[in-house]
């Protein structure tokens, strides 16, 4: 298996322009998180989904992040408008079940608003 | 809520010295798992172990072992014969048997290996 895939691996994007994060799960995989690391905070949880169904999403930061997941195959996080504060490294894990047969977390993607 | 801390944020030793790396979690759910992942200054993030909240049987695997002690809430770290190729960010990670709440992390440790 090719392990969790995201897309793109570096991004630059100024200040207002809108940002898609793509991430593709491992297949058979029923639960996908979205993760967020800063400096500031560390890694912290986005929003997870159980079999395409966001679930918890009590960790968006704004209404200007948005969370999809059209199919088992796919998801995508997006940033409409982005702002410089969003710059950060975007992790998408995916999981089979719930916490006890551990979770592959993809490359990342590192996001920089300027 | 669950929480995982990490005290130490910086630790540096020389090469072949043995250095731990400590964890305390806390959480009031009875079933629970513990994590240790490693992060390169590749980025990405390695799974190194899970253990499950009913099991607290130490483990080695190479030259890392693992103490897990329920009744300090304690999931610790050792690296034996540190090695520069160990240098990197070590984060400590709970998720709860329900699944709720995916992974929380702790803010991590940063452990450099000098030759």
């Amino acid at each position: 298996d090719a392990g969790v895939i995201q897309s793109p691996r570096h991004e630059v994007t100024e200040m207002g322009q809108e940002v898609t994060l793509r991430c593709k799960p491992i297949s058979g995989h029923d639960y996908l998180f979205w993760y967020r690391q800063t400096m500031m905070r560390g890694l912290e949880l986005l929003i997870y989904f159980n079999n395409n169904v966001p679930i918890d999403d009590s960790g968006m930061p704004e209404d200007r992040f948005s969370a999809k997941m059209p199919n088992a195959s796919f998801s995508t996080l997006k940033i409409q408008p982005s702002e410089p504060r969003d710059s950060a490294v975007y992790f998408c894990a995916s999981s089979f079940g719930t916490g006890g047969y551990g979770y592959t977390f993809g490359s990342g993607t590192r996001l920089t608003v300027v | 809520a669950q929480k995982v801390t990490q005290a130490q944020t910086e630790i540096s030793v020389v090469e072949k010295e043995d250095v731990t790396l400590d964890c305390v979690y806390e959480t009031r759910d009875t079933t629970y798992y513990l994590f240790w992942y490693k992060q390169p200054p590749s980025g990405e993030l390695v799974f190194l172990i899970r253990r499950n909240s009913f099991d607290e049987q130490n483990e080695i695997s190479g030259r890392y072992s693992w103490n897990f002690q329920k009744s300090t809430s304690s999931f610790n770290f050792t690296i034996t014969a540190s090695q520069v190729v160990d240098s990197a960010v070590y984060f400590c990670a709970l998720s709860l048997g329900s699944g709720a709440d995916g992974l929380t992390f702790g803010k991590g440790t940063h452990l450099i290996i000098q030759p």
